[in-house]
């Protein structure tokens, strides 16, 4: 499966500011997403992040908090705008290659923010 | 109702011993199904997917029931590394499609010595 690094893998912010992170991916691959996953919850799906196109925001995401670049099929950025506590989670880059594969995940970044 | 449901657990089990939980879904039209395993503070990896004639991967044993709309996961002589957040994920959509993917909140196993 393709190896997928993201980076930064944990920062700490002060509320008001943002965090870009970055997913590179070892081979090109068809859909590349952005998932939250909060402590003790499950994952959410933020966005799929289209090459050379705007991102598929799903429901209570919007591109003004969360934009997301995605400019080759190797590589997509997710920037956390005007951060709050509450977006204190982990960031999760994924990946799927084919219609019935299943998903592998990047190492995640560890966001908090105070 | 949650598309997927997962007993949380934790399930506390012997070192040696055997441990099955299920995963519910209530899409009829689910078309792939995966148990992921997920280590405290680290991503979810793929674990196994799960076909239709039920499966297994070395101790690991995973069952499809379409009728009654579950998965279910069986690790056989669990050793004190399979300690770990269980997540069931089940994708719908036609086969012609990427369909989409949703998660269980997952199962904790915890293998005591």
């Amino acid at each position: 499966s393709a190896v997928i690094s993201q980076k930064p893998s944990r920062d700490i912010c002060q509320r008001g500011t943002s965090l870009t992170i970055q997913c590179q991916v070892d081979s090109q691959v068809t859909m590349m997403f952005w998932y939250r996953q909060q402590p003790g919850q499950s994952l959410t799906l933020i966005a799929t992040a289209n090459q050379g196109s705007e991102a598929t925001y799903e429901s209570g995401f919007v591109i003004d908090k969360f934009p997301i670049s995605r400019p080759n099929l190797t590589f997509s950025t997710l920037t956390v705008s005007n951060m709050s506590p509450e977006d204190s989670s982990i960031y999760l880059c994924s990946v799927r290659d084919r219609l019935n594969s299943p998903l592998h995940f990047g190492n995640g970044t560890r966001l908090t923010v105070t | 109702r949650k598309e997927v449901e997962q007993d949380p657990g934790p399930f506390n089990v012997p070192e040696g011993a055997t441990v099955a939980f299920n995963c519910t879904y209530s899409n009829s039209a689910s078309q792939s199904f995966f148990w992921y395993r997920q280590d405290c503070r680290k991503e979810p990896k793929l674990l196994m997917s799960v076909y239709s004639s039920g499966n297994e991967d070395g101790r690991f044993t995973a069952q499809l029931n379409r009728a009654s709309q579950y998965i279910s996961l069986l690790i056989r002589d669990s050793k004190l590394s399979d300690s770990a957040t269980y997540l069931c994920v089940v994708r719908s959509g036609t086969t012609d499609s990427w369909g989409k993917l949703q998660f269980g909140a997952g199962t904790q196993v915890v293998v005591t010595p």
